[in-house]
């Protein structure tokens, strides 16, 4: 079965400062990693997707993040936060074996400070 | 940039009643889903749907739901007669194909309570 682990329910940087979102992931077959942010009343949005080409992803916003299969990893990393970072980030899986339905991490909130 | 519309923002009824969320999938999408979000909880697959047919479901999506697509452009979740634990925030998506591979663009969500 699968599942998603986000380490931080909540992370707090100051502008300026990298961004580290942590996620570990359980998935029986080869997965398809995402990582998606809802701002404020918005829609969630797609910030980037791992789809077994390369391991290191980049994303909208300066946001990348690495798939690491030996540690079942999936980290959002951002080198340098902004203000209108600060929003809800969830990690996502899917499997295609399993079907269409997305698998959600609990989310974690970005809190950026001046 | 086109876009899933969800209305409304916010839907309050009486435990019992029953309520019908509102989506606008983006237009050349083919599947589209429905998931939710109790507070503080994390966000819940309930269905997929594709050519007017329910193509997986989960658990959670029992006989008090009911998905449709009524004309060309709107798809519907119905909740027939709704319970306190049915408050959540409930979130549509479209994509264009199926698969893990595909992209599943959200709309904004549906805030429903149940008093």
């Amino acid at each position: 079965a699968q599942s998603v682990t986000q380490l931080d329910s909540h992370v707090s940087v100051s502008e300026g400062t990298p961004v580290l979102l942590r996620c570990n992931y359980s998935s029986s077959y080869s997965p398809s990693l995402f990582w998606y942010v809802q701002h404020p009343n918005k829609g969630l949005q797609l910030l980037l997707k791992y789809t077994s080409a390369a391991t290191l992803v980049k994303g909208i916003n300066g946001f990348e993040a690495e798939f690491k299969k030996s540690e079942t990893s999936f980290h959002l990393t951002k080198p340098s936060a902004h203000m209108s970072d600060a929003a809800e980030y969830f990690c996502v899986v899917s499997d295609q074996q399993a079907g269409t339905a997305l698998i959600f991490g609990k989310g974690t909130t970005l809190s950026v400070s001046s | 940039e086109p876009e899933v519309t969800q209305t409304p923002s916010h839907q309050v009824t009486q435990m019992g009643q029953e309520v019908i969320l509102r989506c606008v999938p983006i237009s050349n999408h083919l599947y589209f889903y429905w998931y939710r979000q109790i507070l503080g909880q994390k966000v819940e697959f309930l269905v997929s749907f594709y050519n007017n047919e329910i193509s997986e479901k989960s658990e959670i999506f029992d006989d008090q739901f009911s998905v449709e697509r009524p004309d060309g452009s709107n798809f519907t979740l119905k909740i027939r007669s709704t319970k306190l634990e049915d408050s959540a925030m409930y979130f549509c998506a479209s994509s264009v194909g199926q698969g893990a591979r595909n992209i599943q663009y959200f709309g904004a969500g549906t805030r429903l309570s149940v008093l």
